[in-house]
Formats: C-alpha cells, structure tokens, sequence
C-alpha cells in the first residue's frame, strides 16, 4: 500500500463544475503540498498545508490532520485547469522529513 | 527571476551509456533534490542536498547512480551503465532552506530514453 493515495485516478467534467480530488496519507506529517503538472512535465507548487484551509482564487485545499485526509477543491471549473493534481508529503522524522513523497495524480480533464 | 532550469530537456542513449544530468537552481536556494518520474506514476525521491552535502540520498536506486553538487549551486545527476528501466523524466527542485514548510520550486525535467 502507497503512503498517499489519490481518488480519483481520472475525473471527467464539465465547466462550471465544483471538482473535489481526494488525497489521504498513512504517515506522520509535517506538512502536505498539492501540485499541478500540465502536459510536458512542468510541476508547479499551488498549496502548502500543515492544518486547517487555504483558498487561492478558485482553488481551496483543506486537510484533515487527526483523519489523514486532505482535499483539493476547485470551483467553477475551466478548460485551462486540465492538468494531473499530485498530492505529496512530507515526514516528520529525520529521513522522512528532508524529501517529498508524492501519490500517483489525479488526472483532470474539464470540456466545455 | 529565473526558475529552476534543466538541461538537457530530452536525452536518448543507448543501453550500457553514461548520462549526465544537469540542474540549476533558483539563485540562493541551499536546498536542491532530485526526483525520478516514470509515465503515469507520482514522482519518486533520489537525493537531496543541503548545500554541497548529500543530506540524503536513500532515493538513489543503485550505485549506477550517483549526483554531486560540488559549489552548493548546480548539481549534476549521473547514471553509469544505463538500463532500459531507468527511462523517466527526472525532475529537479531546490527550496530556500529545506525546512518541510518551504515551497519546492520545480525545474521542466529531462526526459531520459534507454534503447
């Protein structure tokens, strides 16, 4: 079993839809991260969380510590958010603490 | 500013080559990693240097690979004897310190092709 697993693997929607992408952990953490990868590769940082929420423009993160659990929202969704969303943790231990530990991704498409 | 930079972007070798992988960091970051990513998988880590020191490097699958960061700024990955299973994309990040709350800035990575 992966330390983070991602639900959905793919997810499918139309624009305007609210979209939730699951991110749960078996681990200690020091921190979670949510990243973007867009076709080619480029990865981009979108949140830092070590508790409660944050929002930025249509996208809000949120985690759970005590369930493990996080997700990633996005509201009114758009074309151009097509992307892979990577949930990735970080340890809380000497090893674990100094590096990334990422889920496979979940692969949004959004059509018009 | 510049980002984090990659090069080469693609690179195809043949089975049993010498590759070299370069990475250049944000200017003033001390932390740099190194992640290897195959198609349709999450990243996975190889090493992370804090400063000139390989901090950890519990990632590196075997000893054909190897990677070095000699003035604290650009890190070279090297893989010996290239095998078919090492086709990925590695990507490299560096950070301003390493602390567990900084942002990891991503460079575009290099594709790697063992034939």
């Amino acid at each position: 079993k992966n330390e983070v697993e991602q639900s959905p693997q793919n997810l499918t929607a139309q624009e305007g839809e609210f979209i939730t992408i699951n991110c749960s952990y078996s681990v200690g953490i020091s921190a979670l991260h949510w990243l973007q990868q867009h076709p080619g590769g480029g990865i981009v940082s979108l949140f830092m969380l070590s508790s409660g929420k944050k929002k930025h423009g249509r996208l809000i993160a949120t985690i759970n510590i005590q369930e493990k659990h996080s997700s990633l929202h996005i509201t009114a969704s758009h074309p151009r958010d097509s992307a892979v969303y990577i949930c990735a943790v970080r340890g809380t231990y000497t090893g674990t603490a100094s590096k990334l530990t990422f889920g496979t991704g979940t692969r949004l498409q959004v059509t018009l | 500013g510049a980002g984090v930079s990659q090069t080469p972007s693609n690179k195809v070798t043949e089975k049993g080559k010498y590759v070299e992988l370069r990475c250049d960091p944000i200017s003033g970051h001390t932390a740099l990693y190194w992640y290897r990513q195959s198609l349709g998988q999450g990243p996975e880590f190889l090493i992370y240097f804090q400063g000139t020191g390989a901090a950890d490097d519990s990632g590196l699958p075997n000893d054909r690979f190897f990677a070095v960061r000699p003035e604290g700024s650009v890190s070279t990955l090297k893989i010996q004897r290239t095998e078919r299973g090492d086709s990925a994309v590695y990507l490299c990040a560096s950070s301003l310190r390493g602390r567990s709350t900084d942002t990891q800035y991503f460079g575009p990575g290099t594709r790697l092709t063992v034939l």
